[in-house]
């Protein structure tokens, strides 16, 4: 199975930052990388998809880059509202497609 | 619009069964793949299993395979999970969610939340 580790687990940074979450594969996933937020108590919803594809509605201050096996999501000038959980996702192996952990963002 | 809508959670005593079932509405429900993933409370989001279009092909992760069943009606636009032998570890809240052309998991459900207990 293909395992998937974000960094950092948590964050914490101030309105107007740029903030940057890695996700590393254990194995190559050519551009098969998706990312996803969450807030407390409500469902995922996707931000990024195929590596770099912002998801229709999404704000540009969200970008993607990465292929093979490192991954970066990045936040240009972080916003109040973009606190909670992120997670990234493989959708290589179908359709086994793992998340990893998580990484928790806190607005200073 | 694309809603998803799940059911049938509850509290339900180690060993027993429980079905969740998700309607879906907003797109055409046959032509998409379809998932359930869960999350424990404070824990990441775990992909449970997976069914094709046409419901001819099921995936589960290791954690459910040979205890859980997936299956859909795609004349009721509804995706199943059913639960037998449940343990503790699998509480959780359970979503559904359609998985775009891609892979990724472009609609979510709000989630039902699964509780096994004595």
């Amino acid at each position: 199975d293909i395992q998937m580790t974000q960094s950092p687990s948590s964050l914490s940074a101030s309105v107007g930052d740029r903030v940057t979450i890695t996700c590393r594969a254990s194995q190559s996933i050519s551009g098969y990388l998706n990312w996803y937020h969450q807030k407390p108590g409500k469902a995922p919803k996707v931000l990024i998809y195929a590596a770099s594809s912002l998801q229709s509605g999404v704000p540009s201050r969200f970008s993607g880059s990465g292929s093979g096996t490192d991954f970066t999501l990045t936040i240009s000038s972080l916003q109040p509202e973009d606190f909670g959980t992120y997670y990234c996702q493989q959708s290589y192996s179908t359709p086994m497609y793992t998340f990893g952990q998580g990484t928790k963002l806190e607005i200073k | 619009e694309v809603q998803l809508l799940e059911s049938g959670g509850g509290l339900v005593q180690p060993g027993g069964s429980l079905r969740l079932s998700c309607a879906a509405s907003g797109f055409t429900f046959g032509s998409y793949a379809m998932s359930w993933v869960r999350q424990a409370a404070g824990k990441g989001l775990e992909w449970v299993s997976g069914i094709s279009g046409s419901g001819g092909s099921t995936y589960y992760a290791d954690s459910v395979k040979g205890r859980f069943s997936i299956s859909r009606d795609n004349s009721k636009n509804t995706v199943y999970l059913q639960m037998n032998s449940l343990r503790a570890e699998d509480t959780a809240e359970y979503y559904c969610a359609k998985v775009g052309s891609g892979g990724w998991n472009d609609y979510w459900g709000q989630g039902t939340l699964v509780t096994v207990s004595s």
